[in-house]
């Protein structure tokens, strides 16, 4: 079965460059959540989609932006980057917006990212 | 706050005891309490998740308990194995004021089941 997409799976970056992050959800699910890990923590809300629009924004800071496309996969931007934003960065997706009803978040298998 | 409570944070069984982990929430809406476990350096994968209008599920040697009034919800494994080593999620499923559910993770519990 199709699962959920990330790219890249590992990605190095200096400090104050950028990088996008890629997720392509499950076919026919129209959410996507994106959520930052930082080593031995617990994953962070970060931003989710439902049909393309902006369902809800958790603690992003104002140097990511991220958007879904016609197609539903989404793209998470990181500017300037910081020692601090080394993570593993996981994308999700679900099909509708009421979890209860629709059942599991089904994660991607993460992208890496280190800042140098 | 947003958090979820979870403890313990570490714990330590022999193979074949049972192992219980706690959260607590805070939102008396929320509705739907899924468990996650994460093996190093990999995706948060869902063993099994309650949904506020049952007390109980059990899924083979895994089950989950919620307590609607103390805002409480266990994770109970029996009969634990080395292969159950890993971090444990519990989360609740949190609605936010656009009318949609988000997924709170709680800090996470290291289980060690040695042989």
């Amino acid at each position: 079965a199709a699962g959920v997409i990330q790219s890249p799976r590992h990605l190095i970056k200096e400090k104050r460059e950028t990088a996008t992050l890629k997720c392509y959800p499950i076919p026919r699910h129209d959410t996507v959540y994106w959520y930052q890990q930082g080593p031995g923590q617990d994953p962070q809300f970060l931003i989710s989609f439902y049909e393309k629009m902006q369902s809800d924004k958790g603690s992003i800071p104002d140097r990511f932006s991220a958007q879904q496309f016609s197609d539903y996969h989404s793209e998470l931007n990181m500017s300037s980057l910081e020692l601090g934003d080394s993570a593993l960065y996981f994308c999700a997706s679900s099909l509708g917006r009421f979890l209860q009803n629709t059942g599991e978040l089904f994660f991607g298998e993460g992208s890496r990212l280190t800042v140098l | 706050g947003e958090n979820v409570e979870q403890h313990p944070s570490t714990l330590s069984v022999q193979e074949g005891d049972s192992a219980v982990i706690k959260c607590t929430y805070s939102d008396s809406a929320s509705n739907y309490f899924p468990w996650y476990k994460q093996e190093l350096g990999k995706r948060p994968q869902l063993i099994i998740d309650i949904r506020s209008n049952v007390g109980e599920k059990k899924d083979q040697r895994i089950a989950v308990t919620l307590n609607k009034t103390a805002k409480h919800f266990s994770l109970h494994i029996t009969e634990t194995q080395p292969e159950d080593s890993a971090v444990y999620f519990c989360a609740e499923g949190k609605a936010m004021n656009t009318g949609f559910q988000k997924l709170v993770f709680g800090t996470g519990t290291r289980l060690l089941v040695s042989p």
